[in-house]
């Protein structure tokens, strides 16, 4: 099918690291993205890995992605109040600048 | 942001009139995708264009349209109206990685 699945809902504590999973379909998937929106806005391009790395990191963010299982995952360290938004996952197929996206996680952040 | 730019931010209309959106990616960038987001459906895929020329297209009915000028500013049409129209609509300039604009919240009423 054409779903890409995240869970809906993540709860985690201030301080404490946030993992948001996401499973993609296409395995020929040359991109992969995660967006961040706030209330009322836009998309927020966070990170994106290709699909030949298996991780990377930028300051706070870590993305891993598990190729043979089609998963990605975004791991967010030290998470602060403001991190609470609703977070995409996305694949970018090899059909131009198509993107696929999940239904989106919300994480909650409590002080 | 982050070298998009939508217009207008917001807009109000009535059932059966027609809507235009604009798209401007920041220059150099030749190609915008189009995708609108609604609560029920989430993000869906619009449609793709390239130098002037739709190169992809999303599963949605006629009465959607668009295009692009020589500048890159893209346009979206939206004919006929219809209350589940009411969305966000989101632009972004494909070149990798993809940037979004702010979007055009649309509302039908």
């Amino acid at each position: 099918g054409e779903d890409v699945e995240q869970s809906l809902f993540l709860s985690v504590r201030e301080g404490d690291s946030s993992v948001i999973n996401c499973t993609y379909t296409d395995s020929s998937s040359t991109y992969l993205y995660w967006y961040k929106q706030e209330p009322g806005a836009g998309l927020q391009l966070l990170t994106y890995i290709f699909s030949n790395m298996d991780m990377k990191q930028d300051q706070r963010l870590t993305v891993l992605l598990n190729k043979k299982d089609k998963h990605l995952s975004l791991r967010i360290a030290d998470t602060q109040t403001g991190d609470s938004a609703i977070y995409f996952c996305a694949e970018r197929r090899n059909q131009g600048g198509k993107l696929i996206f999940g239904q989106g996680t919300e994480l909650s952040v409590k002080p | 942001k982050a070298g998009v730019t939508q217009t207008p931010r917001y807009l109000i209309k009535t059932r059966g009139q027609q809507v235009t959106l604009s798209c401007s990616p920041i220059s150099g960038h030749r190609s915008v995708s189009w995708y609108q987001q609604t609560p029920g459906q989430g993000l869906q895929f619009l449609f793709e264009y390239f130098s002037e020329t739709q190169r992809n297209k999303g599963n949605f009915p006629g009465r959607f349209s668009g295009r692009q000028f020589s500048n890159s500013r893209s346009e979206m049409n939206v004919s006929t109206l219809e209350l589940g129209d009411s969305a966000l609509y989101l632009c972004a300039r494909s070149r990798q990685p993809q940037h979004f604009g702010d979007g055009t919240r649309l509302s039908i009423l």
